[in-house]
């Protein structure tokens, strides 16, 4: 069974410093795509980044990068300059065929 | 291009009854999928719906269904509410079934008392 897990039910970081959100997957799978989804309080998730299986390189959007490494079916996502405007519940999720799945979230929390 | 819109917003309801989740979906889209939202079980997959057709079905009992449209829209329907049913309802829209990105709506909060 496909499954995501997100160790970190909580992080904190300090604004402008840099944070990582860890996530790893359990497929048999070798074409899937994996995204990070973040849910700002109160307001609707949106995506933030996502990860092609079959691309080697690493995917970055702005100030979110994800350090992928498909053999050890791991996925994490860095946040540079943190900023307050970051904080929210981060959503690993993973994708193949036309199944979603989706980790237990991190709830981030950026410290003036 | 309008986002994903769900009504209602907020519904509260009581044990024994049973409701209707409505969603629209993304102008051009046609797969919409259903998730529910819990502080514990995270996110969980409900079903998703392509052209009028569900493709998919997550581990949920009988009392959960749902249809599609001919113009996308979706409704979800939960009968026999019970309190454990309490949770964020996501509705979520993409191209269809094998496109990579979801858009969310922002959800329904049901609560049954």
């Amino acid at each position: 069974a496909q499954t995501v897990t997100q160790s970190q039910p909580e992080m904190s970081v300090q604004e402008a410093e840099t944070v990582t959100l860890s996530c790893t997957y359990d497929t048999s799978e070798s074409d899937y795509y994996l995204f990070w989804y973040k849910q700002p309080p109160s307001r609707q998730m949106i995506l933030v980044i996502r990860q092609e299986a079959y691309k080697q390189q690493n995917a970055t959007e702005n100030r979110f990068s994800v350090n992928f490494q498909k053999a050890a079916k791991s996925f994490s996502l860095k946040i540079s300059d943190s900023q307050l405007g970051d904080a929210a519940m981060y959503f690993c999720a993973y994708r193949t065929g036309n199944q979603f799945y989706f980790g237990t979230g991190t709830s981030l929390t950026v410290i003036p | 291009k309008a986002g994903v819109t769900q009504t209602p917003r907020y519904l509260i309801k009581t044990r024994g009854q049973q409701v209707t989740l409505s969603c629209s979906p993304i102008s051009g889209h046609r797969s919409v999928s259903w998730y529910q939202q819990t502080p514990g079980q995270g996110l969980q997959f409900l079903f998703e719906y392509f052209s009028e057709t569900q493709r998919n079905k997550g581990n949920f009992p009988g009392r959960f269904s749902g249809r599609q449209f001919s113009n996308s829209r979706s409704e979800m329907n939960v009968s026999t509410l019970e309190l454990g049913d309490s949770a964020l309802y996501l509705c979520a829209s993409s191209l269809g079934i094998t496109e990579n990105e979801q858009y969310f709506g922002p959800g329904t909060r049901l609560t049954v008392t």
